[in-house]
């Protein structure tokens, strides 16, 4: 079964740190990877996506995806209270690009 | 104002009814998806619909039902048969052709409660 794997947290920082997330998953044909922002109550976010390997930067958000290893991450530079939410990793499954699978997400804290 | 809209944004369901939700986009987009989240799980996939009048089951879609009619709507039925369905249910679309970059965008959900 394929699987998108995420530490649940909560991952707390103090405000202006850099906050890392992480995410595995199991499907070597996976081609996109997305990142989502889900404020409690409310629907997910798109913040960014990535294809390639490397690093991808966005503003204070930084996704880097190695293929290899199976593994994507999203830092968050200077951190704010505001990005206080759940972080969720979706991934395309192998063989199309019209289907993704969600990890169950980090919660991430930012405190004053 | 393009995006996606949702409705109801909460819904009441009684035991043995069937509920209707709905989920319409003017963004133009030809694919579109319906999702269940359930308190600290990640968005699992009920149905999704590539093109009108045209959709696939997805790893949930026991106890649901769509249609897709018309390129801007896919409404999703909670029938009765769904034995658990409390749950945040969102709606997707995407556009694009590109491929490795066409993104799913959400609409705000629907939260549906069995009494």
């Amino acid at each position: 079964q394929k699987e998108v794997e995420q530490n649940s947290g909560p991952l707390s920082v103090p405000e202006g740190a850099i906050a890392s997330l992480n995410c595995t998953y199991s499907d070597r044909g996976s081609q996109s990877f997305f990142w989502y922002r889900q404020y409690s109550g409310k629907s997910p976010e798109l913040i960014m996506f990535i294809y390639s390997n490397g690093d991808k930067e966005d503003g204070r958000f930084t996704a880097q995806l190695n293929k290899a290893s199976q593994y994507v991450s999203l830092l968050i530079r200077d951190s704010q209270p505001s990005d206080s939410a759940t972080y969720l990793c979706a991934v395309t499954v192998s063989g199309g690009y019209n289907k993704l699978i969600f990890g169950a997400g980090t919660r991430l804290a930012v405190h004053p | 104002d393009g995006g996606i809209t949702q409705s109801p944004k909460y819904l009441f369901r009684k035991e043995g009814q069937n509920v209707t939700l709905s989920c319409e986009q003017n963004l133009n987009h030809d694919a579109m998806y319906w999702y269940r989240q359930d308190p600290g799980q990640g968005l699992r996939l009920i149905y999704y619909s590539q093109i009108v009048n045209d959709f696939q089951k997805g790893d949930i879609a026991e106890g649901y039902s769509v249609s897709r009619e018309k390129k801007e709507s896919f409404p999703l039925t909670v029938t009765s048969a769904q034995k658990n369905p409390t749950a945040f249910y969102l709606c997707a679309s995407k556009g694009g052709t590109s491929g490795l970059t066409d993104t799913q965008y959400f609409g705000p959900g629907t939260r549906l409660t069995v009494l």
